[in-house]
């Protein structure tokens, strides 16, 4: 079935560096793929996402780049800070099962 | 809070008992999902709903029941045939698969 498999499952950079968290995906028919970021003790929130027409999105210090051949797809923090602290959650949508398949998550620690 | 509500938001059973969780939403959203989180295992999904009165069987269905009577419901039921339910469960809706999902506050059951 659908699968999304994500890397690393942590990640610590010090505050200002780039952090990069790389996911892949089984559905060749699966168009759509958000990134979420969960902070301790809250829900999961929309960061960015991109389709399948677009290769690169930015928005300020986040971009996503999608591979569409190689079912591939990174989410990129630039000049990271403390605040960019929690766990991040690709995801994939399901092709025609209408489904919504998400990672393992990656906890990213910012140290100042 | 985005629209999407469940409760409680701490819930205790004792072994052997059914219990229902419940999600609401009022962003008129079609698809509403019910998803697993465990330490290390990101975001695993239980069962989907497209539509109202039909719902689909996600990768970790058994032990789960659910229903969709409703546009603005889908209640998740863990059932004793569930082996290990002790978990964190995150509901979602969104407008179809391939837009923005947003997440109740979750609720977190405890198998005494």
């Amino acid at each position: 079935g659908e699968n999304v498999e994500q890397h690393p499952s942590t990640l610590s950079v010090q505050e200002g560096d780039s952090a990069v968290i790389k996911c892949t995906y089984s559905d060749s028919a699966s168009n759509y793929f958000p990134w979420y970021k969960q902070e301790l003790g809250k829900r999961p929130q929309l960061i960015i996402d991109i389709r399948s027409n677009v290769g690169e999105k930015k928005d300020q210090r986040i971009a996503v780049t999608l591979n569409k051949t190689a079912k591939h797809f990174s989410l990129h923090i630039t000049e990271t800070q403390p605040e960019d602290s929690a766990v991040y959650f690709c995801a994939a949508d399901g092709g025609a099962t209408n489904k919504l398949i998400f990672g393992t998550g990656t906890l990213l620690a910012v140290q100042p | 809070d985005g629209g999407i509500t469940q409760s409680p938001k701490y819930l205790f059973r004792k072994e052997g008992q059914n219990v229902t969780l419940s999600c609401e939403q009022n962003l008129n959203h079609d698809a509403m999902y019910w998803y697993r989180q465990d330490p290390g295992q990101g975001l695993r999904l239980i069962y989907y709903s497209q539509i109202v009165n039909d719902f689909q069987k996600g990768d970790i269905a058994e032990g789960y029941s659910v229903s969709r009577e409703k546009k603005e419901s889908f209640p998740l039921t863990v059932t004793s045939a569930q082996k290990n339910p002790t978990a964190f469960y995150l509901c979602a809706s969104s407008i179809d698969q391939s837009t923005e999902a947003f997440f109740g506050q979750g609720t977190r059951l405890t198998v005494v």
